[in-house]
């Protein structure tokens, strides 16, 4: 069984453009939820989405949006980079959102 | 509010010593509890899960966790750790408001003497 995938792996962007980042779940999870791995901050819960519609939603600020489509899988877009985004963005997928989160390797975004 | 504590930033052991790895949480509810490994450049790896029931669980590679509710405890365990341990642990609670979403600990860095 596939495990989850993410794309890309590295990006390099500057500030003040925008990125999208893919996320294809586990085959029959239905679940997508997305996080932002900083040195300073640590892991943080960015969204959570469940048959296309977005359930939950950390404290980030509205440049980071989101989408799922029919198939669950998922992508995450940022606006307006700034310096701060460089991270680690990982992707966990579920069955319904309880159980187990399974996650990708992660994209790596450097903001020059 | 909601968090994890994981005390320790980094922890350095033999090779074949045992392994306990701290993690305190705050929650209201019944939590579920986490372990996640990462590996450098990778993502995070589920070493194993609490729900409910027998308070002793395990996990793959040979660990395991035990979940202690009178000291919101969940650490980790392994009684004989190898080179290929070495990586950095996240204890994690599971938090259901709209949905449910992780709280992860600062996590520990683990390194393995030879």
């Amino acid at each position: 069984k596939a495990g989850v995938t993410q794309t890309p792996r590295y990006l390099i962007k500057t500030r003040g453009q925008q990125v999208t980042l893919s996320c294809s779940p586990i085959s029959g999870h239905r679940s997508v939820s997305w996080y932002q791995q900083t040195p300073g901050q640590g892991l943080q819960f960015l969204f959570e989405y469940f048959s296309e519609t977005q359930r939950n939603k950390g404290n980030f600020p509205g440049r980071f949006s989101g989408r799922q489509f029919s198939n669950s899988r998922s992508e995450m877009n940022v606006s307006t980079l700034e310096l701060g985004d460089s991270a680690l963005y990982l992707c966990a997928s579920s069955h319904d959102g309880e159980g187990p989160q399974h996650f990708g390797d992660g994209t790596r975004l450097s903001i020059l | 509010a909601q968090s994890v504590t994981q005390p320790d930033i980094h922890i350095t052991v033999s090779e074949g010593a045992s392994l306990e790895l701290r993690c305190n949480y705050s929650y209201g509810a019944t939590p579920y509890l986490f372990w996640y490994v990462q590996s450098p450049g990778q993502g995070l790896q589920l070493l194993l899960k609490y729900f409910s029931g027998d308070t002793l669980v395990q996990g793959i590679k040979g660990f395991e966790a035990e979940f202690k509710r009178s000291q919101s405890s969940f650490n980790l365990r392994k009684p004989s750790v190898h080179w290929s341990d070495a990586a950095e642990y996240f204890c994690a609670v599971g938090v259901k408001d709209s949905s449910y979403k992780l709280i992860f600990g600062s996590g520990t860095r683990l390194l393995v003497r030879p």
